[in-house]
């Protein structure tokens, strides 16, 4: 299965700034999912991003306070802007391989005051 | 509209015992369904089905499909403390655009006393 990291592992982080989190891949990916988990809820996709074309996002979610990078096969980042207590949440890549077995990072922990 | 629904919802057993988790689907265009075990904060991959009646096995964990009965079973055997966690089960259909974004079901609590 591929190793994959996300930084950071947690942040704090004031209301109205931005983060961006990475994630990188041991392996070349076909797609890479970013996802977030609420505490006590179930993981919600946020969007997907292929290498060379925009990301795709799921309904709720805008690039604007998402933008996403894929810039090669084993690297992706999203950031998430202007940030509000509500964006307090674990937020997931999850890449999917040429197998078509999909996988999750390790997470990272965001808490916004 | 597509669903996956996992049963039960929680658990206790004991160290030592066998369990069996359920997940059923309704998903047009069923492509695999991939288990998930998520303790802490990130799911970790157990399995991914993709054929009826071939029973994946890794250590104390099995699991095998049933795509005329629309279902899947996740079996634990000898249990251990650490084995409590949340078993998520997902759907991945067909089509879907780009995407083929996986379905996830809502979990399963486990939960191993000693």
């Amino acid at each position: 299965s591929a190793v994959i990291s996300q930084k950071p592992s947690r942040d704090i982080c004031q209301r109205g700034t931005s983060l961006t989190i990475q994630c990188q891949v041991d392996s070349q990916v076909t797609m890479m999912f970013w996802y977030r988990q609420q505490p006590g809820q179930s993981l919600t996709l946020i969007a997907t991003a292929n290498q060379g074309s925009e990301a795709t996002y799921e309904s709720g979610f805008v690039i604007d306070k998402f933008p996403i990078s894929r810039p090669n096969l084993t690297f992706s980042t999203l950031t998430v802007s202007n940030m509000s207590p509500e964006d307090s949440s674990i937020y997931l890549c999850s890449p999917r391989d040429r197998d078509n077995e999909q996988f999750f990072g390790p997470g990272t922990r965001l808490t916004v005051l | 509209e597509d669903k996956v629904v996992q049963s039960p919802l929680s658990l206790v057993v004991h160290e030592g015992d066998t369990v069996t988790l359920n997940c059923s689907y309704e998903v047009t265009n069923f492509r695999s369904l991939l288990w998930y075990k998520q303790e802490k904060k990130a799911p970790t991959f157990l399995f991914m089905l993709t054929s009826s009646g071939i029973e994946k096995k890794s250590g104390r964990l099995s699991s095998i499909l049933d795509k005329k009965e629309l279902f899947s079973i996740l079996n634990i055997t000898a249990t251990q403390t650490g084995d409590s966690a949340i078993y998520l089960c997902a759907v991945r259909p067909f089509g879907g655009g780009a995407t083929n974004k996986l379905i996830f079901g809502t979990g399963t609590l486990l939960a191993v006393q000693p």
